[in-house]
């Protein structure tokens, strides 16, 4: 069946970093990818979304290109801040449009 | 401007309580859903509805019953809670059933003892 796989967190980097949280996919057919972002005490938000190969989605200075040839949808950021520290979901869209998640990866930015 | 509200926030129940976790939404969203988060497992889907009397099982819908009697409602009720319970529960909604945009409400953080 459809999955999505995340890297392990917590990633910890510090302030103006680059950033890359790793997401790899298996899906039948042509899945819509999104990353979903969870601040601390909320719920989750969309951040960026991709719908057919090749798009890149961005928002806040977050990128993520979907690559069909890889099964991949990188989050990555050229320059982080503490304000980005957050839970970070990747997800896919399965059958019956229903999104499958990934496990989520916690990043920490220290100052 | 509410969005997706969820109450409450946090609740405690023992071993064979029932109740009923809430969730209204002010945007006429037709579909609507609830997950819940576990640590390292993600978002698993519980039910979801497609519109106002529809409802349908997601991945983990055992112990759980919704019902939609309104477009803007659609509240999971737990029938005999379970340790194996404990969670954190989300609702969410979308303006189309193809999900491109899920709108989350807070949460629900649910121990059952």
């Amino acid at each position: 069946g459809d999955s999505v796989t995340q890297m392990e967190g917590p990633v910890t980097l510090s302030e103006e970093a680059f950033l890359t949280i790793n997401c790899t996919y298996t899906a039948t057919g042509y899945p819509s990818l999104f990353w979903y972002v969870q601040y601390p005490g909320e719920g989750l938000q969309l951040l960026l979304k991709a719908t057919k190969a090749d798009d890149k989605g961005s928002n806040k200075g977050f990128e993520a290109t979907y690559r069909k040839e890889t099964t991949s949808f990188h989050l990555e950021k050229g320059s982080v801040q503490v304000s980005d520290s957050a839970v970070y979901f990747c997800a896919l869209t399965g059958g019956n449009y229903q999104l499958i998640w990934g496990a989520g990866t916690k990043l920490i930015i220290k100052p | 401007n509410a969005g997706v509200t969820q109450t409450p926030k946090f609740q405690v129940l023992k071993t064979g309580q029932s109740m009923t976790l809430q969730c209204a939404q002010d945007m006429n969203h037709e579909y609507m859903s609830w997950y819940r988060q576990d640590p390292g497992m993600g978002l698993r889907l519980i039910h979801y509805s497609v519109g106002a009397g529809i409802t349908d099982q997601g991945e983990v819908p055992n112990g759980y019953n919704v019902s939609r009697s309104t477009t803007e409602d659609f509240p999971l009720r737990l029938l005999s809670a379970a340790p194996s319970q404990t969670s954190v529960y989300f609702c969410a909604s979308s303006p189309q059933v193809t999900n491109e945009k899920l709108f989350f409400g807070s949460g629900t953080q649910l121990s059952v003892l």
